[in-house]
């Protein structure tokens, strides 16, 4: 195990449906990633936050909305979502997120489908 | 603008012989340059890294990265091949001459298969 948790694991909703990703490091790391993982493509990042706050935003469209209460947990709410964001979503963390330290250690994953 | 490409979906290798997975990336200054494997069902593991230093890194399972400046190349090697090394591989890429908040870039991965 990496240190970085996921739930849930699997996860069905449809499109008007309002749900929620956790992660969660036990790691002491400052810094928290989502990713979006979809079949023949590069990971994608979406959000970063470091020391809870977000230092980065990839043009993620707003049914997608990160939250970081504290340097342990990182949320993802989902609303009105389309099947085209139907992937595999992953969290990861790193010691700081901008210094060589930022090895990142990956959850083991979401795996988001949207009817 | 940093960016990393893996120019094979899919590399076949027979278990006991040795294995390649290529990667080149593009960055303005130094490259910090990773290599990721992704087990199915699993989130990335990490395998190695390269700062700066001796270009011959070694990492866990017996991988090993030679980065190759001028070639801006940094290929996933391993002797022997085992079965249980099938699985999707990513490299990434941040330009740690860059200042600010840049994450890493990952490529969009080979999946190795290891026929016995």
């Amino acid at each position: 195990e990496t240190g970085v948790t996921q739930t849930p694991r699997h996860l069905v909703m449809g499109m008007t449906n309002k749900k929620s990703l956790k992660c969660e490091q036990h790691l002491g790391h400052n810094a928290m990633y989502w990713y979006k993982q979809s079949a023949k493509k590069p990971l994608e990042l979406m959000f970063v936050y470091s020391l809870e706050e977000r230092v980065e935003n990839n043009s993620v469209p707003s049914r997608f909305s990160p939250e970081c209460p504290n340097s342990s947990h990182l949320f993802l709410h989902l609303h009105t979502l389309q099947p085209e964001d139907s992937a595999l979503y992953l969290c990861a963390s790193s010691q700081d997120g901008t210094g060589l330290n930022n090895e990142q250690f990956f959850g083991p994953g979401t795996r988001l489908t949207v009817l | 603008a940093q960016s990393v490409a893996q120019p094979e979906d899919q590399v076949n290798v027979a278990e006991g012989n040795p294995l390649t997975v290529k990667c080149t990336y593009s960055v303005s200054g130094n490259p910090y340059l990773f290599w990721y494997v992704q087990y199915p069902n699993r989130g990335l593991q990490f395998l190695l890294k390269y700062i700066t230093g001796d270009n011959l890194v070694k990492g866990s399972y017996g991988f090993e990265a030679e980065f190759n400046k001028s070639q801006t190349s940094f290929h996933l090697k391993k002797p022997s091949a085992l079965v249980s090394d099938s699985a999707l591989y990513f490299c990434a890429v941040r330009d740690w001459d860059l200042s600010g908040n840049t994450p890493l870039v990952f490529g969009k991965g080979t999946r190795l298969s290891v026929i016995a």
